[in-house]
């Protein structure tokens, strides 16, 4: 199995609201990550976990939080967005800082509005 | 800082033809590597190929082969025999593999990508 799955596929909410993003893998992978992608463009980093622990941390606003709650998931928790924020977040994991490659999830289509 | 250039923001080519997606790099690491990605229009990253900074051979997975150029700091994607499903965009990307840069794990630098078609 290697699967990263990313729910919801697509999430609509408003600059008021509270949700949450979750990605899970079940591959055994130490190493977990969010990224951001707008329209047109590279990934951005966002936020790496090693062994559960957040390890980088891309100056992100503290609207979006990170959560491990264990090896096997990693939940992005939205608060208070601004409609710039919309893209799709994607998440990814690897074996730890020597593996090569990284797997990554379908993503989420975030719109907020 | 790692970065990744690419420099074709978007390429045509006829299908059952050679496609050569150009990538050059600037790192201060010893250790790296460097990874191509493939994203459809659906959104899912998939990865194609990877080829490590000490790797002396170049990297080869099916039709997909990375032509590795470790003094011109280039690590070109050839796609053999294209086909309509190859039609993505495509992104090389880098990563610090040097375990005592700081420990933990890395993420990925990416370019800005191709935007490859392949015409019937």
């Amino acid at each position: 199995d290697t699967e990263v799955t990313q729910t919801p596929k697509h999430l609509v909410m408003g600059m008021t609201n509270k949700k949450s993003l979750k990605c899970e893998q079940h591959m055994g992978h130490r190493a977990m990550y969010w990224y951001k992608q707008k329209a047109k463009k590279p990934p951005e980093l966002m936020f790496v976990y090693s062994y559960e622990k957040l390890s980088i941390n891309e100056s992100v606003p503290s609207r979006f939080s990170p959560e491990c709650p264990n090896s096997s998931l990693l939940n992005l928790h939205l608060h208070a967005l601004q409609p710039e924020d919309s893209a799709l977040y994607l998440c990814a994991s690897s074996q730890d800082f020597e593996t090569t490659e990284a797997f990554f999830g379908q993503g989420t289509r975030l719109t907020v509005v | 800082a790692q970065k990744i250039t690419q420099t074709q923001p978007g390429m045509f080519v006829q299908e059952k033809e050679a496609v050569t997606l150009d990538c050059t790099y600037d790192t201060s690491d010893q250790s790296y590597g460097l990874f191509w990605y493939k994203q459809p229009s659906s959104g899912e990253m998939i990865f194609l190929i990877y080829q490590g900074s000490y790797d002396e051979q170049n990297a080869t997975e099916g039709r997909y082969s990375l032509n590795f150029q470790k003094a011109r700091k280039s690590a070109n994607l050839v796609i053999s025999a294209s086909q309509l499903g190859d039609s993505a965009m495509y992104f090389c990307a880098m990563r610090d593999l040097d375990m005592y840069s700081g420990g933990g794990a890395d993420g990925l630098t990416f370019g800005k990508g191709t935007h490859l078609i392949i015409q019937p």
